[in-house]
């Protein structure tokens, strides 16, 4: 059973298009979160949620909304794509905010390619 | 901003301890060391976690300075399944706000 687990694992799309990443976790964890790891490989937040509530909202496009139906899912969803949004996607949970509890578990990730 | 400096490649060989360090001189009180690996096209792993003390688990040792300005993660005995990407990381922000920002990581490859 794998307990982060994302979709699409690929994602190809033209420049203008609207897409949707799915993320899930049968962790019972509290908190969620997206990551963005560019073409250098360096990973950065972009949202977290915990417990369907937004935590943490750096400073992301407003063409990137994140949607929490309940706390085992964390969606985000892409308006109007950019070249630019090429990248691979992390999610990630933990079980909340203390020292242990905020250890991350990362799905194997969505790698977006925007042409 | 990355609050972290790491070397960009180091090779190990196999058998031996490979130790991957970190600087993170601007560190505050109560921020944390985290490590993670990215072994090729998977998701970041957790490895190990520190404040101030030094600390051993299964997979590895963090060793933290006493100053906290830098911090060494050993490996005992590299394997070549431990080829990855090493990522020093500190954790900010207060109760019910913490993230985590990654350094540019370290290449790590175990020759056979």
């Amino acid at each position: 059973d794998t307990a982060v687990s994302q979709t699409p694992k690929y994602l190809v799309t033209q420049m203008g298009n609207d897409k949707s990443i799915k993320c899930e976790q049968n962790l019972g964890h509290d908190t969620m979160y997206w990551y963005k790891q560019d073409s250098k490989k360096f990973l950065k937040i972009m949202f977290s949620y915990n417990n369907k509530e937004l935590i943490i909202n750096e400073t992301v496009p407003n063409r990137f909304s994140p949607k929490s139906p309940d706390k085992a899912h964390l969606n985000l969803h892409i308006n109007s794509l950019e070249l630019g949004d090429s990248a691979v996607y992390f999610c990630a949970s933990s079980q909340g905010q203390g020292v242990v509890r905020n250890i991350q578990y990362f799905g194997a990730g969505t790698r977006l390619s925007v042409l | 901003d990355a609050k972290t400096t790491q070397p960009p490649s180091m090779d190990c060989a196999e058998g031996r301890a490979a130790n991957l360090p970190c600087n993170h001189s601007t560190i505050s009180g109560n921020e944390y060391v985290y490590w993670y690996r990215q072994i090729h096209s998977q998701g970041p792993q957790y490895i190990i976690h520190g404040l101030k003390n030094n600390e051993t688990n299964e997979m590895a040792s963090l060793i933290i300075t006493e100053d906290r300005k830098s911090s060494t993660l050993i490996l005992p005995h590299a394997t070549l399944r431990d080829t990855a990407v090493y990522y020093c990381i500190v954790r900010v922000g207060t109760s019910g706000t913490y993230k985590y920002i990654f350094g540019t990581g370290t290449r790590l490859k175990v020759l056979a």
